[in-house]
């Protein structure tokens, strides 16, 4: 399966705790993206990796939460000290940056965060 | 502020009749439009967009789209509903506020259900 993925699939902690999740884009997939969903609500835009720059933040993503994707490959979302309210899915897309910005993207499974 | 709207958090069609699930927006300027579908524990499947053009989108599993300016709207249309239809249906427009960099802006999502 070339498609995106996501790993761990369901994360639970405990508050306070920092926790990791990584993304595989689809390889020759230079864009990627990361999107927070809670129960009945549509995704809702983080951050913004082309290549290896972010080049976006969404004012969701607050000061505990960090993203990098160190060789433009693989991208790796932290949160740090864990809130109850982080307790979403977490889903990753990318897609090609063959006409511009009106690609669609591709989405992963999600990791599933649960903070007790 | 741009947005999109899906007015209906739910839609009952029977097998076999044909589907509409609706969907407004709001943007400045011109719209990229999209489609996605969730099915439970799987991420977002793209079904169609629209970029420019004609109005009338054909996508995946038979959907199509017909974009319609006057109206603000991109409606989700299937002639024919299958069983298999039944999931979670997210209208999404692309974000074109200044820097922006393609990052979606999705509807709350309109379940969708097609009884036998």
């Amino acid at each position: 399966d070339t498609g995106v993925s996501q790993n761990p699939r369901h994360k639970i902690t405990k508050r306070g705790q920092n926790v990791t999740f990584r993304c595989d884009p689809i390889s020759e997939h230079n864009r990627l993206y990361w999107y927070r969903q809670t129960l009945g609500q549509g995704p809702e835009f983080l951050t913004y990796f082309q290549n290896e720059a972010q080049l976006e933040k969404s004012r969701l993503l607050s000061d505990r939460f960090s993203a990098e994707r160190p060789k433009g490959s693989f991208s790796t979302l932290e949160i740090q000290r864990t809130e109850q309210g982080d307790s979403a899915m977490y889903l990753c897309a990318s897609s090609s940056s063959g006409q511009g910005l009106y690609n669609e993207q591709f989405f992963g499974p999600g990791t599933r965060l649960t903070v007790l | 502020a741009q947005s999109v709207a899906q007015p209906e958090d739910q839609v009952n069609v029977a097998e076999g009749n044909p589907l509409t699930v609706k969907c407004t927006y709001s943007v400045s300027g011109n719209p990229y439009l999209f489609w996605y579908v969730q099915y439970p524990n799987r991420g977002l499947q793209f079904l169609l967009k629209y970029i420019t053009g004609d109005n009338l989108v054909k996508g995946s599993y038979g959907f199509e789209a017909e974009f319609n300016k006057s109206q603000t709207s991109f409606h989700l249309k299937k002639p024919s509903a299958l069983v298999s239809d039944s999931a979670l249906y997210f209208c999404a427009v692309r974000d074109r506020n200044g820097g922006s960099q393609g990052n979606l802006i999705f509807g709350k999502g309109t379940k969708l259900s097609v009884k036998p």
